[in-house]
């Protein structure tokens, strides 16, 4: 059973500070690695994809990659009360195809 | 460009029937996965169809299936619904060049099973 574990949370930070989330996984294959964010009552949206080893940055985020360590992990700089969700980590199955495997999710909780 | 939609939203069962969920997915994506999302399990992973093939599926009981058709809406069933059955149905497509992991939920169907 290929799992990706995260700390449920909640995680909570204050408004402008750096939010950490981690997620590590078992599948040493994986070479594909996503971070959704998923607000209370709505669908999970993508907000960061990364493939490499090491850092990925869109704006506020920074998404880490370490592959030997089978750790990624989401940087949320600056952080705002509309970051407020829950961040699922999810990764590809070495298996081949489409096969996603979602982590349960970090709540974070950002306060004005 | 319109995202993914799902029909219906809501939908109210009582335990026993069936039920038939549908996805369309984002024009030129091919691949649509199904996703249930409980409080207690997190999302997990029903199946994934591609070009009308099931190529992925996760540990759900046979009563869970599902279909692709060619223009690449998918409809998913569930016979001799159960209690547990209770969830957030979600469906995901994926597919452009370049990006092809890269997974755009639906709305969901929000299922309640009585």
């Amino acid at each position: 059973q290929k799992e990706v574990e995260q700390n449920s949370g909640p995680l909570s930070v204050p408004e402008g500070a750096i939010a950490s989330l981690n997620c590590t996984y078992s599948d040493r294959g994986s070479q594909s690695f996503f971070w959704y964010r998923q607000y209370s009552g709505k669908s999970p949206e993508l907000i960061m994809s990364i493939y490499s080893n090491g850092d990925k940055e869109d704006g506020r985020f920074t998404a880490q990659l370490n592959k030997a360590s089978q750790y990624v992990s989401l940087l949320i700089r600056d952080s705002q009360p509309s970051d407020s969700a829950t961040y699922l980590c999810a990764v590809i199955d070495s298996g081949g195809y489409q096969k996603v495997t979602f982590g349960i999710g970090t709540k974070l909780q950002v306060i004005p | 460009k319109a995202g993914v939609t799902q029909t219906p939203r809501y939908l109210i069962k009582t335990r026993g029937q069936q039920v038939t969920l549908s996805c369309s997915p984002i024009s030129g994506h091919r691949s649509v996965s199904w996703y249930q999302q409980t409080p207690g399990q997190g999302l997990q992973f029903l199946f994934e169809y591609f070009s009308e093939t099931q190529r992925n599926k996760g540990n759900f009981p046979g009563r869970f299936s599902g279909r692709q058709f060619s223009n690449s809406r998918s409809e998913m069933n569930v016979s001799t619904l159960e209690l547990g059955d209770s969830a957030l149905y979600l469906c995901a497509s994926s597919g452009l060049a370049g990006t092809a992991y890269e997974q755009y939920f639906g709305p969901g169907t929000r299922l309640t099973v009585t």
